[in-house]
This record gives C-alpha cells, structure tokens and sequence, in this order.
C-alpha cells in the first residue's frame, strides 16, 4: 500500500512564525499535492509539484510556498503564519497517469494563535 | 473548467437503510469521477472511480456510483447502511484525465442506530 506521511497530526503556532509542514510518500510517485480543508469549503488545492523542483499554483497559494528537492519530499511553508491560516492541511500523492486518483496523508492541524 | 457539487452538507439515514449520496459535475471534455470517504481524524481515501468504461462502477465497502452523462451526475449509493459508514464523503473531477481533481464541499453522513 501506499503510504503518505505528514510529520505533524497537530501543530500549534503563534502568528509571524515561519511554519514547515512536512509530507513524504514511499511509492516513487511523480505528483504530489497540498490542500487546506475547512469546514463547508471542502478541499482546496494550495499548490501541486508534478516532478522534483516543479511547482504550480493551485487556487489559493497566498501566504504559502513549497519546496520539492527529492521526489518523495514535498514541503509547505508558511513564510509567516496568520491566525486565517488556521486549518487541516492534507497532503497527496498520485502517479503521473493517474488522472486524479490520489492518496491521502492523514493530515496536520494547524492552529496559529 | 471543471466543478462539483454535491447536494445536501448532511444526509442522515437508519442503519440498515438505502444511502444516496448525490454528486453533479460541471466539465467541458469527458471526466473522470471520484468518490472518496474521510473517517473521523483520517485523511480521504479513493472509494471508486469513473474513467470512462463502464458506467456502473463498484467500490469498496459495498458502495457503488453510476455515471449518467445526460443528467451531469455521479451519485453514489448503498443498499444498506452501516453505522461504520458514518463519515465525509467527497465528489471530485478531473477533466479530460487531468491529474489534478477538484472536490466537492463534502457530505457527512450521519448513520442513526
């Protein structure tokens, strides 16, 4: 099976400070995705890597960054956390053919005070 | 573009009932459909997929979802509820075999005893 590990089940930050959440994947998969999930708005795609050193915007990458130095690493930053970036952040990965059918970390909630 | 919605954030049924979970997509090229499910502090894993064979497409844990092009759905249904189906469903698309789906707000399933 494939396994996707995000470093953190729970963080608690205070706002200003610089945030790294980590995510790693063990099945040699070329994509790999962050989301943010809030109540009622569902999934929201932050940014996505299709292969090390790419990167995309997704739909909400404001107050975010990311950094994909080896295939299976995929790491979201928050340069410098505000209490509206208080949410569960999900991290996926999937095989470049797999047309939308990812694999799920079981996610990090993040609590900026 | 591509979208999702799914109707009713609740949908609350007796265990041992019919579960209908109702999904419609919005894509100008052939999708591909998903249902994915998020028990409580996990993160979603894939329930089923539509990748253009058959329209009738079997998951697991008893779930299935037909694939009607003339109404724009994807609902998913099960024939009898259990009460370990009380979770978050998500609907989710990617047009055209893109790798990158977009997601409904999600369906909490409530399972009454």
């Amino acid at each position: 099976d494939v396994k996707v590990t995000q470093s953190s089940r729970y963080l608690v930050k205070r706002t200003g400070e610089k945030v790294f959440l980590e995510c790693v994947q063990d099945m040699d998969h070329e994509n790999m995705f962050w989301y943010r999930q809030d109540p009622g708005l569902g999934l929201r795609l932050i940014y996505f890597s299709y292969d090390v050193k790419m990167k995309e915007k997704g739909d909400i990458p404001e107050g975010y960054s990311v950094s994909r130095e080896k295939k299976e690493r995929f790491s979201l930053i928050l340069e410098s956390a505000s209490t509206n970036q208080t949410s569960m952040y999900l991290c996926a990965s999937s095989l470049e053919q797999a047309a939308g059918a990812l694999h799920f970390g079981n996610g990090t909630r993040l609590t900026v005070t | 573009a591509q979208s999702v919605t799914q109707l009713g954030s609740h949908v609350s049924v007796s265990e041992g009932a019919l579960v209908l979970l109702r999904c419609n997509y919005s894509s100008s090229v052939p999708p591909y459909l998903f249902w994915y499910v998020q028990y409580p502090n996990q993160g979603l894993q894939l329930l089923l997929k539509y990748t253009s064979a058959a329209t009738l497409v079997k998951g697991i844990n008893g779930f299935e979802a037909e694939f009607k092009k003339s109404e724009t759905s994807f609902h998913l249904t099960k024939p009898s509820a259990h009460m370990s189906d009380a979770a978050e469903y998500f609907c989710a698309v990617s047009a055209g075999g893109s790798y990158i789906p977009t997601f409904g707000r999600g369906t909490s399933l409530i399972v009454h005893p």
